[in-house]
């Protein structure tokens, strides 16, 4: 079946203690990107990546990292979280790096940062 | 002014009723346009992309004015699992590279 995963699903953690949201695709999709999204908000952009190895900044990449070094996956990392990394991720990915194309969102981690 | 504007409801409707609504964005240079649904606590998910012509898929209908710079989405006969969030998303073009920007979605409920 065709699917983006994302783990964890939900996760509850402390202040400063690094932590990895995996994401991966099996589509063979060649961009890949995560998001946030919170109330009055809507989902903005963090990091992007139009391929292997190549990353760049979203909207909001303050205290996130990104890796792309294989094609299906491409981790979230927060090295040190805060309060206000409290949020819904989501992963995306799509077939090619152009936007036109249909985004297909994994089914979301909720992070809670105490 | 935001990038995307949308209504955020609730919007209560009646099941058979038709509903309609608006999304605003303020660049003029945007390229694509697109509606996607979200259900409570999942994933968005892509409902239907915007053409200039506008289009139809079976009850959905979503159509571009590009002179006043909205898209909408009207949903006929609606149904009981219609309810979710629709959100609307702009492809705007970002000094060379292509953003996608998200509306904070419009919330419908269909009352039975």
């Amino acid at each position: 079946e065709a699917q983006v995963t994302q783990n964890p699903r939900y996760l509850i953690t402390v202040t400063g203690k690094k932590l990895t949201v995996t994401c991966s695709q099996n589509m063979n999709h060649e961009y890949m990107s995560w998001y946030r999204q919170d109330p009055g908000l809507g989902l903005r952009q963090i990091y992007y990546s139009m391929n292997v190895e190549v990353t760049d900044k979203g909207d909001v990449p303050e205290g996130y990292k990104v890796s792309r070094k294989e094609k299906r996956n491409f981790p979230l990392i927060l090295e040190s979280p805060s309060p206000n990394q409290t949020s819904l991720y989501f992963c995306a990915s799509s077939r090619r790096a152009t936007l036109t194309d249909t985004q297909y969102f994994g089914p979301g981690t909720r992070l809670t940062v105490l | 002014r935001k990038e995307v504007e949308q209504d955020p409801g609730p919007f209560n409707v009646p099941e058979g009723a038709t509903v309609a609504f608006n999304c605003t964005y303020s660049n003029s240079a945007s390229q694509s346009f697109f509606w996607y649904r979200q259900d409570c606590r999942k994933e968005p998910k892509l409902l239907m992309s915007v053409y200039s012509s506008g289009n139809e898929d079976g009850r959905f209908t979503a159509q571009l004015n590009r002179a006043s710079q909205y898209i909408s989405l009207l949903i006929r006969d609606s149904k009981l699992s219609d309810s979710a969030t629709y959100l609307c998303v702009v492809n705007l073009p970002n000094f060379g590279n292509e953003k996608l920007t998200f509306g904070t979605g419009t919330r419908l409920t269909i009352i039975p």
